[in-house]
């Protein structure tokens, strides 16, 4: 088990709803970045966070927005929720933003879009 | 861009026989090499990495991945599997002298029968 923790374990919006899901990093960890998994695909990334600033983005529209907090922890907020957002959502952490670093993956959320 | 490409779906190995799982990789330059292996309901959890040096990687739980630049491969093996080693296992690329974005490929489901 890695030290990262995600909230809540699973979620069920509406199509148009707003959604926002938390991670808290691994201990000594300043760097969180996000995934999403659909099924029986691997990790899309989606955006990074370093120092609480944004700092690298996938292939995602301005819709997927972030944070990062002073203690490293972080959310993802998805507005105008789509049925093809429903997937499982990864948080995942590293000492920082070189690319040799892994990461260490929260649990997930699984978010249900109806 | 770059690409991860595991080529099969499903392994399947009968316990205590060596395993492999296939990778292989494009970038524009060097690669940086990661496998994570994920667990039902679970994130993913870190393997092991190539980053420079010998080709054979030792990673956790007695795997170990072999990097070959030629064949742009980097298979992950274990000399004698266990049913416990049941589970889906992704490869990573990250280009090390390019964008930190890492590639994940779909994923190889691994099963062991006992």
């Amino acid at each position: 088990e890695t030290g990262v923790t995600q909230s809540p374990t699973h979620l069920i919006k509406t199509r148009g709803q707003q959604v926002t899901l938390r991670c808290s990093s691994q201990s000594g960890h300043n760097t969180v970045s996000w995934y999403q998994q659909a099924l029986g695909q691997g990790p899309q990334f989606i955006f990074q966070y370093y120092r609480e600033e944004e700092n690298g983005r996938g292939n995602f529209p301005p819709r997927f927005s972030g944070l990062q907090f002073p203690n490293y922890s972080s959310e993802l907020n998805v507005n105008a929720l789509e049925l093809d957002d429903s997937a499982l959502y990864l948080c995942a952490s590293s000492l920082g933003t070189l690319s040799s670093y892994e990461q260490y993956f929260g649990p997930g959320t699984r978010l249900t879009v109806t | 861009a770059q690409s991860v490409a595991q080529p099969e779906d499903q392994v399947n190995v009968a316990e205590g026989n060596p395993l492999t799982v296939k990778c292989t990789y494009s970038v524009s330059g060097n690669p940086y090499l990661f496998w994570y292996v994920q667990y039902p309901n679970r994130g993913l959890q870190f393997l092991l990495k190539y980053i420079t040096g010998d080709n054979l990687v030792k990673g956790s739980y007695g795997f170990e991945a072999e990097f070959n630049k030629s064949q742009t491969s980097f298979h992950l093996k274990k000399p004698s599997a266990l049913v416990s080693d049941s589970a889906l296992y992704f490869c990573a690329v990250r280009d090390k002298g390019g964008s930190y974005i890492p590639t994940f490929g779909r994923g190889t489901s691994l099963i062991v029968h006992p």
